[in-house]
């Protein structure tokens, strides 16, 4: 059974700070995937990663994928209040070219403050 | 491209009442289709998986008969939830499969909040 852990789950950072959050994963999976979830709203796509060792930028956040480790990081760099929301990573249970289902983490609510 | 979207957005029921929710891919089609539930401060959990033409397939302890789900084109899936009780107070979340050659994604619907008084 596949599952999916993250950490920190919640996380307090000043403007400026550099931060990771971490998502492991249980068994073999080729798609991992980020997303924003800002309160009383829905998910919003941050990054698909497809291999390993793919490396995703977008803004003042980075997105790494290890399927070795079965490892994904997500990188804050100098954060800004605009980034406090929650983010979740998600698994796919399919592999080898088969899709399966999504297994989310439990997320890590991001705060950043002045 | 990719929109996908949920109605309504909020809804209010009393107890034992149903409520319909529907999920429609507005610019692609969508074989598969994802029933979420999120209780507050919690993670996405998934219901079920709803297939164009078949039968939806359930999570284990989902009940098949309180979420009656039915994906009647490549565009809308919808999700019913029976003689609805407080408990089924959640955020309905779905999402809708597509497939290219070269990637797989899910995209998101707005979401549901359903409140049963």
């Amino acid at each position: 059974e596949l599952k999916v852990e993250q950490n920190p789950l919640f996380l307090s950072m000043q403007e400026g700070k550099n931060y990771t959050i971490y998502c492991n994963y249980s068994t073999t999976s080729d798609r991992l995937y980020w997303y924003r979830q800002d309160p009383g709203k829905s998910l919003e796509s941050l990054f698909v990663l497809l291999s390993n060792g793919a490396v995703k930028q977008e803004g003042r956040l980075m997105a790494s994928l290890d399927t070795k480790a079965r490892l994904s990081t997500l990188h804050i760099t100098a954060a800004v209040h605009d980034l406090s929301a929650t983010y979740f990573c998600a698994v796919d249970s399919g592999y080898g070219g088969s899709q399966g289902n999504l297994i989310f983490g439990k997320g890590t609510k991001l705060s950043v403050k002045p | 491209g990719a929109v996908v979207s949920q109605h309504p957005s909020w809804v209010i029921c009393k107890s034992g009442t149903s409520v319909k929710i529907e999920c429609r891919s507005l610019d692609f089609q969508a074989t598969t289709m994802f029933w979420y539930r999120q209780f507050p401060k919690q993670s996405l959990m998934l219901m079920a998986t709803s297939n164009e033409g078949s039968k939806a397939t359930y999570e284990q302890g989902v009940e098949k008969d309180k979420f009656l789900i039915n994906h009647a084109s490549l565009t809308l899936s919808t999700l019913t939830v029976t003689s609805a009780h407080p408990e089924d107070s959640s955020f309905y979340i779905c999402s809708a499969a597509r497939s290219t050659p070269t990637t797989y994604e899910q995209y998101f619907g707005p979401g549901t909040r359903l409140t049963v008084t």
